[in-house]
């Protein structure tokens, strides 16, 4: 299994409230995805980074910002809460980009509730 | 743009019956084709790929072949157990972006 870690794995806060994912990883890949996940909806594309400091929008982006000051580390922040970003996330990691053939391989998921 | 689509679901088999789930695909260029398979509870896991066509991915007695003349990719196994109840996602790696069917969830009851 590709060492991919999520924390924290479960979470509950209040509406209005900053949280921060972090996703870490042990293979070195470049490319790093946040998903979220929803009935109804399957896998959705928050943010991707394609190499330290380096971060592009996904199809749902508003409401969230990511950092990758490491290789390593890839963290997906939620400004300021709200009961609409209640979902499943999912952090990725791929050694090519969407334009290559190797796949992407997925972490156990954290699950956000926003009260 | 590039999409994939695949079978609704929930796909309900008893132990032993064979299984097709169906995904078609939309791409401008050469994609390649995965196809992910998710427990509860867990993330999704890589169970097969294929990267040109009439390539066949194979993995843990599933199967499904990269189909360009029908834009097709669909997941195939001759016996299914119970142990292979969980959503199975296709997917596409191309363009600009990887994109993911909404899952279908497959049920196998003894």
């Amino acid at each position: 299994d590709a060492g991919i870690t999520q924390s924290p794995r479960h979470k509950v806060t209040e509406t209005g409230t900053p949280v921060t994912l972090r996703c870490h990883q042990t293979e070195n890949h470049r490319y790093m995805y946040w998903y979220r996940q929803d009935p109804g909806h399957g896998l959705r594309l928050i943010h991707y980074s394609y190499g330290v400091k380096d971060t592009d929008k996904g199809e749902v982006s508003d409401g969230y910002s990511v950092s990758r000051s490491k290789t390593e580390d890839f963290l997906l922040t939620l400004e300021s809460a709200t009961s609409s970003q209640t979902s499943v996330y999912f952090c990725a990691i791929s050694s090519s980009g969407h334009d290559g053939n190797q796949p992407q391989h997925f972490g156990d998921g954290t699950r956000l509730s926003i009260l | 743009g590039d999409s994939v689509t695949q079978m609704e679901g929930p796909v309900t088999l008893s132990e032993e019956a064979f299984l097709t789930i169906n995904c078609t695909y939309t791409a401008t260029g050469y994609p390649s084709l995965f196809w992910y398979v998710q427990y509860p509870g867990e993330g999704l896991q890589l169970l097969l790929k294929a990267t040109k066509a009439d390539d066949k991915g194979s993995n843990k007695g599933f199967e499904a072949t990269y189909r360009k003349e029908t834009t097709s990719f669909h997941l195939e196994k001759g016996s299914v157990q119970v142990s292979d109840s969980a959503v199975y996602f296709c997917a596409l790696s191309g363009g600009n972006q990887f994109y993911f069917g909404t899952g279908t969830s497959l049920t196998v009851i003894p």
